[in-house]
């Protein structure tokens, strides 16, 4: 089993829609979670931290579930420019010393 | 904000010749210095985390012979693919981070190496 499963897609959306991305986990003990943003052929870009109890930042939500070993990633009113692959990243002692990426969800975003 | 440069951006070269890439950390001193190899549609796989002035410590699976890692400074670390195959073709992606304990890793622009 992957140490970090995601649904590697693509979701093709029109403008304007919401999305949801899911991830899971198989170490109970990890520490730190996040989601990153990499666009084709670029490095990954942190997107955002995801918190316990759930945070937001704009249009973009996460959620973490650590009974389920579940993150989870919203972008409310998609924008062409969100077209990208997002990676859920997991490190399993905390901060960002060991990252263990997904392969990642991709994102099309269409007119 | 914190800047990682990687050269080359990209490289192709012959089976069997060695390959170095280069990473520099612009802005910042980075203590540490990771090296991640992608493939296609694949995930980024971690081969490597190296400190300042040590030893690199290498992930399972990854031959540290092959992939010759040097940290000399607080803003330059190396990644040398030995003697070159085919199936070493791949995207190449250092990171960096600074003193902080819990720091942020910040990522270069990667480097993709195509072995004929």
């Amino acid at each position: 089993r992957k140490e970090v499963e995601q649904d590697p897609g693509p979701f093709n959306v029109p403008e304007g829609a919401t999305v949801a991305f899911n991830c899971t986990y198989s170490n109970s003990a990890s520490q730190s979670f996040f989601w990153y943003r990499q666009d084709c052929r670029k490095e990954p870009k942190l997107l955002m931290s995801v918190y316990s109890s759930g945070n937001e930042d704009g249009r973009f939500t996460a959620q973490l579930n650590r009974a389920s070993q579940y993150i989870s990633l919203l972008i409310r009113d998609s924008k062409l420019s969100d077209s990208a692959t997002y990676l859920c990243v997991v490190n399993p002692r905390g901060g960002y010393n060991k990252l263990i990426f997904g392969a990642g969800t991709r994102l099309a975003v269409h007119p | 904000g914190a800047v990682v440069s990687q050269h080359p951006s990209w490289v192709i070269c012959k089976s069997g010749t060695s390959v170095k890439i280069e990473c520099r950390s612009l802005d910042f001193q980075a203590t540490t210095m990771f090296w991640y190899r992608q493939f296609p549609k694949q995930s980024l796989m971690l081969m490597a985390t190296s400190n300042e002035g040590s030893k690199a410590t290498y992930e399972q699976g990854v031959e540290k012979d092959k992939f010759l890692i040097n940290h000399a400074s607080l803003t330059l670390s190396t990644l040398t693919v030995t003697s070159a195959h085919p199936e070493d073709s791949s995207f190449y992606i250092c990171s960096a981070k600074g003193r902080e304990v819990r720091g942020e890793q910040f990522f270069g622009p990667g480097t993709r190496l195509t072995v004929l």
